[in-house]
């Protein structure tokens, strides 16, 4: 089936750094999100991105945060300055149309803020 | 503020048995109510879902039993086999919120051979 692919699956950085983590969507999805997993802890939405804008973001979306998708390649998540509290497992999702009826998951970059 | 709960957080059961696994929301908003499975080293996929219209939702050995005046919701699993094993999330969605999905914190599913 339709294949959402997340560079790296691993990413090991020190606290104030720089991250930027990459998503390759589906081809064909016009929508494009950024969930956040604490270890033990469910998947919580950060922000959706349609037309080369974020549509809704939440609390935890901070200002360190940011969103791009430059000319159709990687959607991306770029966190700097990055803190402890920033380390968990980001997963990226796509979908066709924005209710949400279909979301395609990658398998999650793991964060680590050392 | 959990406005997604899921119970219990872990289930065993025997193969062929039926594992329940429960829901409950706090936002009467929400009208779309999707469950996700993820399997070890996977990524989470979309198993089943229901709206508010239905009480039921049959796919196959999947059936979700959704109460709206409770805002209680159960994914029913019959003849359960050990390949159902995976952590399972009931999620909630508000129409009108675009598209955020609220996950609830998963339920670990054992099927024993």
């Amino acid at each position: 089936g339709p294949k959402v692919l997340q560079i790296p699956s691993h990413q090991i950085i020190d606290m104030g750094q720089m991250v930027t983590l990459n998503c390759d969507p589906v081809s064909n999805h016009l929508y494009f999100y950024w969930y956040k997993q604490i270890l033990g802890q469910q998947m919580e939405f950060l922000v959706n991105f349609y037309n080369g804008k974020v549509m809704e973001k939440s609390k935890l979306f901070k200002d360190q945060f940011s969103v791009e998708r430059p000319d159709g390649s990687y959607f991306t998540l770029k966190i700097q300055p990055t803190a402890l509290e920033d380390s968990a497992v980001y997963f990226c999702a796509s979908s066709f149309q924005p209710s949400n009826e279909r979301l395609f998951f990658g398998h999650g970059t793991k964060l680590s803020v050392l | 503020q959990q406005q997604v709960r899921q119970s219990p957080q872990s289930l065993t059961v025997w193969e062929g048995e039926t594992a329940i696994l429960n829901c409950s929301y706090e936002d009467s908003t929400f009208d779309y109510f999707p469950w996700y499975w993820q399997f070890p080293r996977e990524s989470p996929a979309l198993l089943i879902a229901i709206r508010p219209v239905s009480n039921k939702k049959e796919d196959g050995r999947f059936t979700i039993f959704f109460n709206k005046r409770e805002k209680k919701l159960s994914l029913h699993i019959t003849d359960s086999q050990p390949g159902d094993s995976a952590t399972y999330f009931c999620a909630a969605l508000a129409s009108s919120s675009f598209s955020k999905l609220v996950f609830g914190q998963g339920t670990s599913l054992s099927v024993v051979p």
